[in-house]
């Protein structure tokens, strides 16, 4: 099984629904993120958090919501999805000490019709 | 503003070669330097991490470099094969609390049979 795990793979949905892409992994890290990867633009960073209790924003957050349910599971909401937010979105996780290598899920690819 | 740049954005070679992929980044201030290979429609698999007091890494047939003086960093890749296909990516964290990361937007690499 896959260190770090995200749900659904791939989700199609409509304009205005809710959407909700679940990342939950085995590694033991306190540090978890959420990556969204559009083509010729690389990846950007929505939100991060380093345990249970800190979550920030990153640099695309808007329309986006998280929630961190436990140290291993890390939740991303589209409220009202729309076109635009049509893109690979990826979990990563990274150690709280050391070299800060991280390790990424296999990515969630959303269709916003 | 960190700002990570990729060139070639493509590249193909002939099976056997070897090549250097580029890696160029404005902030020399970095806490490590991540390159990490990307299959078509799958997540990041890291590759090879530099730490900011190291000078090289290697692992089987890759070699990474990092020179931060220079701000650039490259992968060099021997006696490429087919299985080598893929986007390889660079990622430098910056060294602040946070290590915001900031990524290349990728080299995709053919090699040729």
């Amino acid at each position: 099984d896959a260190d770090v795990t995200q749900t659904p793979r791939n989700r199609i949905t409509k304009t205005g629904k809710r959407i909700m892409l679940e990342c939950s992994q085995t590694k033991g890290h306190d540090r978890m993120y959420w990556y969204r990867q559009d083509p010729g633009l690389g990846l950007r960073l929505i939100y991060y958090s380093f345990d249970v209790k800190d979550i920030n924003k990153g640099e695309i957050s808007d329309g986006y919501s998280v929630s961190r349910q436990a140290q291993a599971k890390f939740s991303l909401s589209l409220e009202s999805a729309i076109p635009n937010q049509t893109a690979l979105y990826f979990c990563a996780t990274s150690a709280l000490t050391g070299t800060g290598e991280l390790f990424f899920g296999e990515g969630s690819r959303l269709t916003v019709l | 503003k960190q700002e990570v740049t990729q060139i070639p954005a493509a590249l193909s070679v002939p099976e056997g070669e070897n090549l250097v992929l580029n890696c160029s980044f404005t902030d020399s201030a970095i806490y490590n330097l991540q390159w990490f290979r990307q299959d078509p429609g799958k997540g990041l698999t890291s590759l090879l991490l530099i730490q900011s007091s190291q000078r090289e890494q290697t692992s089987g047939r890759l070699n990474a470099s990092l020179d931060k003086s220079s701000g650039r960093s490259t992968l060099y890749i021997a006696a490429s094969q087919p299985g080598d296909s893929a986007t390889y990516l660079c990622a430098a964290s910056d060294s602040g609390g946070y290590q915001k990361v900031t990524f290349g937007t990728g080299t995709k690499l053919q090699v040729i049979p």
